[in-house]
């Protein structure tokens, strides 16, 4: 079946320092992906997406990557603030369809 | 320009109980997603309103069931209620009939069963 996971459940990060959030996905069919952030008590809130006819999308202090090839996406954040600390999701939809399938979740601290 | 919004935030029931969750849709978006979200675990998918209709549905029980209304708001109605329904309840609107559309969530419905 499905699924989508991450290689760590937990990464602690020097303000200021990039970030980088591993993600593993199993299904091919997979042609569109999502990075949430996740702040406590509240819902996910979109970062960037991207889909499978790109390699890299950048948007402000972040970068995804898109490797099909071994199946993986990774979430760049460039000079880490106190504010990036939250749990960060990376989840997929295989073409067609609508819903979305999300991993366990990294979850970011940033060290002051 | 509003977010998503649901109610209540938070709501406190007893076994066998029914529950109604209620979702706005951010502005300008027709399709509602529902998921469940466990303590520590990523969301999980119940289904999808789209023109009124149950688009997509995960892997839940009939004891799941939801509307769309014309104003693209929808309920998610849980009947019998468990321990295990125990749960954040997150509502995602998105826009366009299409698939790969950003779906974009609320702050969610904490559900505790007693």
């Amino acid at each position: 079946g499905e699924s989508v996971g991450l290689h760590l459940p937990t990464l602690s990060v020097q303000e200021g320092d990039n970030s980088i959030i591993n993600c593993a996905y199993s299904n091919s069919a997979s042609d569109y992906f999502i990075w949430y952030k996740q702040e406590s008590g509240k819902g996910p809130q979109f970062i960037i997406d991207i889909r499978s006819n790109m390699d890299k999308r950048q948007g402000q202090r972040v970068t995804v990557l898109l490797n099909k090839t071994v199946k993986h996406l990774s979430l760049q954040i460039a000079a880490t603030q106190p504010g990036d600390s939250a749990v960060y999701f990376c989840a997929e939809t295989p073409s067609g369809d609508y819903k979305l399938s999300f991993g366990a979740g990294t979850t970011v601290t940033v060290r002051a | 320009d509003a977010g998503v919004t649901q109610s209540p935030t938070h709501l406190i029931k007893t076994r066998g109980q029914q529950v109604t969750l209620r979702c706005s849709p951010k502005s300008g978006h027709d399709t509602v997603s529902w998921y469940q979200q466990a303590l520590g675990q990523g969301p999980q998918f119940i289904f999808q309103y789209y023109e009124e209709e149950e688009r997509q549905r995960g892997n839940f029980p009939d004891r799941f069931s939801g509307h769309q209304f014309p104003n693209y708001s929808s309920e998610l109605n849980v009947n019998a209620l468990l321990l295990g329904d125990s749960a954040l309840y997150l509502c995602a609107s998105s826009a366009g009939q299409g698939s790969n559309q950003p779906q974009h969530f609320g702050d969610g419905t904490r559900l505790s069963i007693l």
